[in-house]
C-alpha cells in the first residue's frame, strides 16, 4: 500500500508565477489535509478536503490560495502570484476518516526567488 | 477555537538523560495523537490515546493522557541521538472534523 505521494518534492518559482502542488492520498483514504511549515516552526493547518468538497478552509489565506480534491486524480494546492513569503514546506496528509491517524506525505518545498 | 499548546518549545537534553514534554488543550479532547518529525523529514504517527488516564509505552517512550482529557505528556528515558526531532501532539474533539496540532517540541540531544 503506497503511502501519501506528493509532487514535486522541490519547486522553485519566481515572484508572480503560479505554484501547483499535488497530493495523492493513501489508497482508501478520502480525507486530505494541507499544512504549511516555515523553517523551525510548527505545522499550520490550511485546508481539509473530502472528495469534491472543501470541509474546512479556515487556515487558507483569503487571496491567491485555492485547493481542490476532484473525484478523480490528486488533490491540488494552487498558489497564484507567489511572493517570497510563500516559501515554505507544504505537507499533505490523508486519513480514512476524520480525526483518525493522519499519514503525511514527504512534502513539497517551495522556494520563491 | 480550540487551541493546543506544547511546552517546552525547545528541549536540549544530554544523551542518556530523561525528559518530559507536555501538551495542553483549551478544550476536552476525544483523543490525542503524537507525531515525530525528524530534521528534513515529515511527521510520522507515533501513537494515539483515547481513554482518560491512559498510559502507553513504546520502548523508551511513555505517553500519558490526562484524567480530564485536556492534557498529555511524552516522557523519554535514556535519550539517544536518534530521538532528535520535533514531537507534535494533535488533539481531536468529539464534534470536530479534524485534528488540531500543537506547535511542537524541538528536541536536541547533546552527545
Amino acid at each position: 500500500n503506497a503511502g501519501v505521494m506528493q509532487n514535486p518534492r522541490h519547486l522553485v518559482r519566481r515572484r508572480g508565477q503560479e505554484a501547483r502542488l499535488r497530493c495523492s492520498p493513501m489508497k482508501g483514504h478520502s480525507h486530505v489535509y494541507w499544512y504549511r511549515q516555515l523553517p523551525e516552526e510548527g505545522l499550520k493547518f490550511m485546508v481539509y478536503l473530502q472528495k469534491e468538497n472543501i470541509i474546512d478552509e479556515s487556515g487558507m489565506p483569503k487571496e491567491r490560495f485555492s485547493a481542490e480534491f476532484p473525484k478523480e486524480g490528486p488533490s491540488i494546492l494552487r498558489i497564484q502570484q507567489v511572493v517570497r513569503g510563500d516559501s515554505a514546506a507544504y505537507f499533505c496528509a490523508s486519513s480514512p476518516k476524520p480525526q483518525e491517524t493522519q499519514y503525511f506525505g514527504p512534502g513539497t518545498r517551495l522556494l520563491v526567488l | 477555537g480550540q487551541q493546543v499548546m506544547q511546552i517546552p518549545q525547545y528541549q536540549h537534553v544530554q544523551e542518556g538523560e530523561d525528559f518530559t514534554t507536555y501538551c495542553n488543550s483549551s478544550t476536552t479532547l476525544s483523543n490525542i495523537q503524537w507525531y515525530k518529525q525528524r530534521p528534513g523529514g515529515h511527521p510520522v504517527f507515533l501513537i494515539q490515546l483515547v481513554k482518560s488516564g491512559e498510559v502507553k509505552k513504546q520502548k523508551r517512550l511513555t505517553f500519558q493522557f490526562g484524567e480530564a482529557k485536556k492534557n498529555s505528556s511524552l516522557h523519554i528515558t535514556a535519550t539517544q541521538t536518534t530521538d532528535v526531532g520535533t514531537y507534535f501532539c494533535a488533539g481531536g474533539k468529539a464534534a470536530g472534523n479534524k485534528l488540531t496540532f500543537g506547535g511542537g517540541t524541538r528536541v536536541l540531544v547533546k552527545p
